[in-house]
C-alpha cells in the first residue's frame, strides 16, 4: 500500500531549530515535496527533493534518503510566523500525489 | 500570471442539495486533482484526472462526481449522497516536470 508518516504535532521555541521527519512507503517515487500550510489557506511550496541529499534554501533545508524512504525538513532560527502545518507529499509516479497527514508546529516565545 | 482559480471561496449547502465547485487552470497542465481537508487533518484525494476526458477515483470518491471535458477545467460536484461534506476543498495541478504542485486558494463548503 501507499503510506506517508509524519508526527502529528511538535512544539519549539522562537530562535531554535526544529526537524520534522517524514517516512514513506509508495509503489513508485518521482520526488518528495514539503509544503507549509496556515489554517484555512492553500499550501505553499517549500522544497522538492528527487535525489538523495540535502537541499538548503534560506532558513529551510530538506533532506532525502530514497533507500530509507525518509526525509526531513529542518527549520532554523524559528519565528512565530513559522507556526503552521507542514505537509510531506510524494509524487508516486505519473504525477500521482500522496500526502501525509501533516505536522502541526507551534512556535512559542 | 498562470495559476489555478477556485470558486466560490465560501459555499453553503442545504441538506439534499448538490453543489458544484469550480477549478480552472491556465497553466496548460494535463493533470488536475481534488483534495478534501478536514480541520486539523491532512489532504485526502477525492478524484484526479491525468488527461482530458479521463478521471480516476481517489481514496474518498463516494458522494462526489467530476468531469474533465476541457483541459482547463475540472469541476467537482458534491452530491446529496455525501453525508458529511463540510470541509475545505483544494484543487491542485502538478507541473509536467513533476517538481512543482500548484494549488488553488481553496473552497470552504458548509452544510446548513
Amino acid at each position: 500500500g501507499q503510506n506517508i508518516d509524519q508526527p502529528t504535532e511538535m512544539t519549539a521555541t522562537e530562535g531554535a531549530i526544529v526537524q520534522i521527519n517524514c517516512t514513506y512507503q509508495t509503489s513508485g517515487f518521482n520526488g518528495l515535496f514539503w509544503y507549509q500550510q496556515h489554517a484555512g489557506e492553500a499550501p505553499t511550496f517549500l522544497s522538492y527533493n528527487v535525489l538523495d541529499g540535502l537541499e538548503e534554501k534560506g532558513r529551510f533545508s530538506s533532506f532525502l534518503s530514497r533507500s530509507k524512504g525518509y526525509s526531513y525538513l529542518l527549520l532554523k532560527e524559528l519565528q512565530m510566523k513559522d507556526s503552521a502545518s507542514y505537509l510531506c507529499a510524494v509524487n508516486g509516479g505519473y504525477n500521482k500525489l500522496i500526502f501525509g497527514a501533516g505536522t502541526r508546529l507551534a512556535v512559542h516565545p | 500570471d498562470g495559476g489555478i482559480t477556485q470558486s466560490p471561496k465560501y459555499l453553503f449547502r442545504k441538506e439534499g442539495q448538490n453543489v458544484t465547485l469550480s477549478c480552472e487552470q491556465n497553466l496548460n497542465h494535463d493533470a488536475m486533482y481534488w483534495y478534501r481537508q478536514d480541520p486539523g487533518q491532512g489532504l485526502r484525494l477525492i478524484y484526479y484526472s491525468q488527461i482530458v476526458n479521463d478521471f480516476q477515483k481517489g481514496d474518498i470518491a463516494e458522494g462526489y462526481s467530476v468531469s474533465r471535458e476541457k483541459k482547463e477545467s475540472f469541476p467537482l460536484t458534491v452530491t446529496s449522497a455525501q453525508k458529511n461534506p463540510t470541509a475545505f476543498y483544494l484543487c491542485a495541478s502538478p507541473a509536467s516536470s513533476g517538481n512543482t504542485i500548484y494549488f488553488g486558494e481553496g473552497s470552504w463548503l458548509t452544510v446548513v
